[in-house]
């Protein structure tokens, strides 16, 4: 079926120091969208893409779709213990009835 | 505003029992999730509504999961009978899309962590 994978599954960073995420897919996408689980809450939406190409900012969040709309990335400059969490992408395949299949997270940890 | 509302927030139940869980989408959302969350499996899709009609349920597990909307402000997630395995945290989350175009942001509520000893 369909599938998005992401990595890593785990990252611990120092806090200062940059982090990134990554998203594929093995069928091309219609939009890409990004959401945030803090521990013990719930998913929290970020941003979505829908371009080709499309890069997203977001204070020190940079968020890409790539040009064949099959992977992305999300990559925060200079860390900080408020950015704990899971980070979630999730695809809209094409063709699909509207329906969003989640990647399995990457959960990061922030050193002080 | 309120955002999505689930209950209860808690459950803790034997194998054999009946669970109910409960989910009320922000007024004005057409499409409304259910998802499943687990350590091992991570985000899982249970089944999808749009306009209170299932579009996709291939997610449910087996026939002990059965879920209804009877209308646009109320959804229940029913597990009968329950099993140990279905322990996890039940997400409900509700957005306002349209079949086939370009997804918009779901909003999730605080979810329900279920416990089935």
């Amino acid at each position: 079926g369909q599938q998005v994978m992401q990595i890593p599954q785990y990252q611990h960073v120092q806090e200062g120091e940059d982090f990134t995420t990554y998203c594929n897919s093995s069928t091309t996408l219609s939009n890409i969208q990004w959401y945030k689980q803090r521990p013990g809450g719930h998913p929290v939406f970020l941003i979505q893409l829908v371009k080709s190409g499309e890069v997203k900012k977001q204070k020190r969040l940079t968020f890409q779709f790539g040009e064949a709309k099959k992977n992305s990335s999300l990559h925060i400059t200079a860390t900080q213990t408020t950015d704990v969490g899971t980070y979630f992408c999730a695809g809209l395949h094409r063709g699909s009835q509207g329906n969003l299949i989640f990647g399995k997270g990457t959960k990061l940890s922030v050193k002080p | 505003d309120a955002g999505v509302i689930q209950s209860p927030r808690h459950e803790v139940t034997e194998m054999g029992q009946e669970v109910t869980l409960r989910c009320k989408p922000i007024s004005g959302h057409n499409s409304l999730f259910w998802y499943r969350q687990t350590m091992m499996r991570g985000l899982e899709l249970l089944i999808y509504f749009n306009n209170n009609v299932p579009i996709d349920d291939s997610g449910m597990p087996e026939d002990r999961f059965s879920a209804k909307m009877p209308n646009a402000s109320f959804s229940t997630l029913k597990i009968q009978p329950s099993e140990p395995r279905d322990s996890a945290v039940y997400f409900c989350a509700s957005s306002f899309s349209t079949l086939g175009t370009s997804g918009y942001e779901q909003y999730f509520g605080p979810g329900t962590r279920l416990t089935v000893t």
